[in-house]
């Protein structure tokens, strides 16, 4: 079945504390994503892969960090959360970074994060 | 100026109607839109994608596309309480290299 996982589902930490949160899909896509989703603000893209080592900033990158070492995998790094990261957060993948290959993105199950 | 603006709703019907979901978007080069259906805990999941101008049509969903105006919209014929979702615009935008959403409208259909 194709799928984008992401783990953990839940995770309440408290400020400072370093976390990652992890990201797979199984269907050899080039292009992943990370997205936070907020009341009122919609979904806001955070950081972006086009494929393997090469990531670049999305509109609200500030306090997460990327990589991308192989095709499947794209972690979300927080090094120092703090309480304005408690969002809802969201992976997700697209075939190729092309018009046409990105026009269906697979979103996995999202990542409800608390910081205290 | 937002890209992609959606009223957030909640829209409540009752079973049966018809609904219209809407969005704006404010540059012209925008070319493909697309429509996510996003079920309560769950990620988004792709509805219907539009490229350009026009209808495009899947069962009892339809978009449409005014580019004149600037307008996206999702209808929904014979509403089920199984739509019960936020419905989320979406645009491929910066080069074709990310996704802008609109911030979603709740729809709920009540038996």
């Amino acid at each position: 079945e194709a799928q984008v996982t992401q783990n953990p589902r839940y995770l309440i930490t408290v400020t400072g504390k370093k976390l990652t949160v992890t990201c797979s899909q199984n269907m050899n896509h080039e292009y992943m994503s990370w997205y936070r989703q907020d009341p009122g603000l919609g979904l806001r893209q955070i950081y972006y892969s086009m494929n393997v080592e090469a990531t670049d900033k999305g509109d609200v990158p500030e306090g997460y960090k990327v990589s991308r070492k192989e095709k499947r995998n794209f972690p979300l790094i927080l090094e120092s959360p703090s309480p304005n990261q408690t969002s809802l957060y969201f992976c997700a993948s697209s075939k190729d970074p092309s018009w046409a290959g990105h026009t269906e993105a697979f979103f996995g199950q999202g990542t409800r994060l608390t910081v205290v | 100026q937002k890209e992609v603006e959606q009223d957030p709703g909640p829209l409540s019907v009752p079973e049966g109607a018809i609904v219209s979901l809407n969005c704006t978007y404010s540059n012209s080069a925008f070319q493909y839109f697309m429509w996510y259906r996003q079920y309560s805990r769950k990620g988004p999941e792709l509805l219907m994608y539009t490229y350009s101008s026009g209808n495009k049509e899947d069962g009892r969903f339809t978009a449409q596309v005014d580019k004149s105006s600037k307008y996206i919209s999702l209808f929904i014929r014979d509403s089920q309480p199984s739509d019960s979702a936020t419905y989320l615009c979406a645009i491929l935008t910066g080069g074709g290299n990310k996704l802008t959403f609109g911030t979603g409208t709740q729809l709920k259909v009540e038996l």
